[in-house]
């Protein structure tokens, strides 16, 4: 069964400075990667995924996040960061079933606070 | 923009009463996706459909939760009776069975259990 472990519960980066958030996947195959992110009282919002092809893809609001095989990693990165960026951020790994259809496994989330 | 819309937003009851959540996914989405997230346990899947059929519904405890799509532009999710533990943010996502897999996630329902 698929997993995602994201080791980082909580960080906290200024304003303007760079940002890179883990996530570690655990799948046979080639997994479907996701970033969401979730403003409080809000549902998650697709930031960016990746399927295939090029392991650098390009999101929403400025992030990006590269795709690492040999570390079955998928990082979040944002060159710079706003006030507005602070959420909780969750990746996910996504598996075709049986029927039809893919099922979403998430971590745990990192909460990003930033100071002005 | 098109959208997955959640009621109600937010539901405060009594327990051992019965509760009603709906969801209407996306027009097109062909999957449904019923999560609950409480801070204990993060995002949990509790069930999912395909073209208005369950595909998986081990995620939810049997005696008291039950899911249905009565047609494809309503998902309902039960509760009865409810309890405390119950408390959570319930969440329906929509998306496609073949094409793009990502899920689209509505704003959720906030119950809580007194």
């Amino acid at each position: 069964a698929q997993s995602v472990t994201q080791p980082d519960i909580h960080i906290t980066v200024s304003e303007g400075a760079s940002l890179e958030l883990r996530c570690n996947y655990s799948y046979g195959a080639t997994p479907y990667l996701f970033w969401y992110v979730q403003s409080p009282g809000q549902g998650l919002q697709l930031l960016l995924k990746y399927f295939s092809g090029d392991t650098l893809v390009q999101g929403i609001k400025g992030f990006e996040a590269e795709f690492k095989r040999s570390q079955s990693s998928f990082n979040l990165r944002k060159p710079s960061v706003h006030w507005s960026d602070a959420a909780e951020y969750f990746c996910a790994v996504g598996a075709r079933v049986t029927g039809g259809g893919n099922k979403l496994t998430f971590g745990t989330g990192t909460q990003l606070k930033v100071e002005l | 923009d098109a959208r997955v819309t959640q009621t109600p937003r937010h539901k405060v009851t009594e327990m051992g009463q019965e509760v009603t959540m709906r969801c209407q996914p996306i027009l097109g989405h062909n999957t449904v996706f019923w999560y609950r997230q409480t801070m204990m346990q993060g995002l949990e899947l509790l069930a999912y459909f395909r073209n208005r059929a369950p595909l998986d519904d081990s995620g939810m405890p049997k005696d008291r939760f039950s899911a249905e799509m009565p047609d494809a532009t309503l998902a309902t999710l039960k509760i009865q009776p409810s309890e405390p533990r119950d408390s959570a943010v319930y969440f329906c996502a929509s998306g496609l069975v073949l094409g793009s897999p990502e899920q689209y996630f509505g704003p959720g329902t906030r119950l809580t259990v007194t």
